[in-house]
């Protein structure tokens, strides 16, 4: 099948504006996860959804940065008023329940000009 | 909070030489697991290791877990160039959440 699907691939932004990232996760996996990854660096937890569960937002890095989920399926991260220093690669993964494998899609590379 | 460490940060091997890199946690980890990225590319889920001193292997890669459950090492045997990549460990702690590790990236020269 399928796997997770991301779009767009590259944004680029000015300074001030806000955007809007997508994630599709895999059909059935009702854990889906946002990272950043700055270039050269490791993966940065954002957010966690879980089914009905209240999200986990702990690793959100400013109140300019939200995530919804429409139950268990789309996943729109918005970056609010971007600064340069939200450049990075975005990732969305998704998983079963249970702490099994993440299975991460291509990301959206964001700059912000 | 939690954090979880990886050394070397970089590797330069020649092909056909070992590499190993560790994996660190500041606390008890109820399972890890480690993923590869290529370069350019996203991670990919490699294994998963849940008991206390576990050894897997999967061809010329063992993966280790150590025996008071916060430390993990991946040991590549005689590497080739397909190696090249960045190797993350991750752990959980009794949920679904993962703490990346810093990675360990790998360049084999042939």
């Amino acid at each position: 099948g399928a796997g997770v699907s991301q779009s767009p691939s590259n944004k680029v932004t000015e300074k001030g504006k806000d955007v809007e990232l997508r994630c599709d996760p895999i059909s059935g996996h009702t854990a889906l996860y946002w990272y950043r990854q700055r270039l050269g660096q490791g993966l940065e937890f954002l957010i966690y959804f879980q089914g009905n569960s209240a999200p986990d937002k702990s690793g959100l890095p400013s109140d300019r940065f939200s995530a919804e989920r429409t139950g268990e399926s789309v996943s729109t991260l918005t970056i609010q008023r971007t600064q340069q220093e939200d450049s990075a690669v975005y990732l969305c993964a998704s998983s079963y329940p249970g702490g099994l494998e993440q299975y991460f899609g291509p990301g959206t590379r964001l700059t912000v000009t | 909070g939690q954090q979880v460490m990886q050394i070397p940060q970089y590797q330069h091997v020649q092909e056909g030489e070992d590499f190993t890199t560790y994996c660190n946690s500041s606390t008890t980890l109820s399972n890890i697991q480690w993923y590869k990225q290529r370069p350019g590319g996203h991670p990919v889920f490699l294994i998963q290791l849940v008991k206390s001193g576990e050894v897997k292997k999967q061809k010329r890669l063992t993966f280790q877990f150590g025996e008071a459950k916060k430390n993990s090492s991946l040991h590549i045997t005689a590497t080739q160039t397909t190696d090249v990549g960045t190797y993350f460990c991750a752990g959980s702690r009794n949920t679904d959440k993962l703490i990346f590790g810093t990675g360990t990236r790998l360049q084999v020269f042939p």
